[in-house]
């Protein structure tokens, strides 16, 4: 079946640094790659689409000068927090859909913890 | 954001016995499907269901993309400890590369060997 990886698993940076969070397509190509965020006993949040080769597109609320993600090529997409504060801790999921029609596969998520 | 209505919200039972959780929505989707997430994981697809009063199985798991296509049900039959985890519905909207998800708040369960 389709399989994303997410890297890294885990992360801890000091507050006021930027953290990059990578999420690939193994075994498919996916022009568009989805990013959440999900908090402690909560369900998933949409925080943006990210289109192969354009720009990502943001959901409300989300600011995307803080959560910059790039999408340089069909199997990988990247979200970068930019000056990471204790707030933006939290639980980071990507997920890609393969093949047109499939539903969304997820990765493992990524926890990032900023002190 | 959008929400769909997830019930129950925890269930704890004994090694065993089936368990049975649903979704209900004000819109109307063209897919339901379920996920199950594990602590510290990602939501694992479970069953994906594409049309109106569709039934399918995947092992112990039983859904069905309900008539009104508002509403959608999951069965885990004879469950066992590794059931334990979090089940999210999730309804699709509309059509194309960029379709969202419209997700349900978890029902979490958990099971007594």
């Amino acid at each position: 079946g389709a399989v994303v990886s997410q890297h890294p698993s885990r992360v801890i940076c000091k507050s006021g640094t930027s953290v990059k969070i990578e999420c690939r397509s193994l075994d498919f190509q996916a022009t568009t790659m989805f990013w959440y965020r999900q908090f402690p006993k909560q369900s998933l949040m949409l925080m943006a689409t990210s289109n192969e080769g354009s720009k990502a597109t943001y959901e409300q609320g989300v600011e995307k000068d803080k959560f910059l993600i790039n999408h340089a090529s069909l199997t990988l997409s990247t979200l970068t927090v930019t000056s990471a504060h204790p707030e933006d801790s939290s639980f980071y999921i990507c997920s890609a859909r393969h093949p047109y029609n499939s539903p969304l596969h997820f990765g493992n998520g990524t926890r990032l913890t900023v002190t | 954001g959008q929400q769909l209505n997830q019930s129950p919200q925890s269930m704890f039972i004994q090694e065993g016995e089936d368990v049975s959780m649903n979704c209900t929505s004000s819109s109307i989707f063209n897919t339901w499907l379920w996920y199950k997430q594990d602590p510290g994981e990602g939501p694992v697809l479970l069953i994906a269901l594409y049309k109106a009063g569709e039934l399918t199985s995947n092992g112990r798991l039983t859904a069905q993309f309900g008539i009104t296509r508002k509403d959608s049900f999951l069965n885990i039959s004879a469950s066992i400890p590794s059931d334990v985890g979090i089940y999210f519905c999730a309804g699709q909207l509309g059509a194309g590369n960029n379709r969202k998800l419209i997700w349900g708040l978890g029902t979490s369960l958990a099971v007594n060997p």
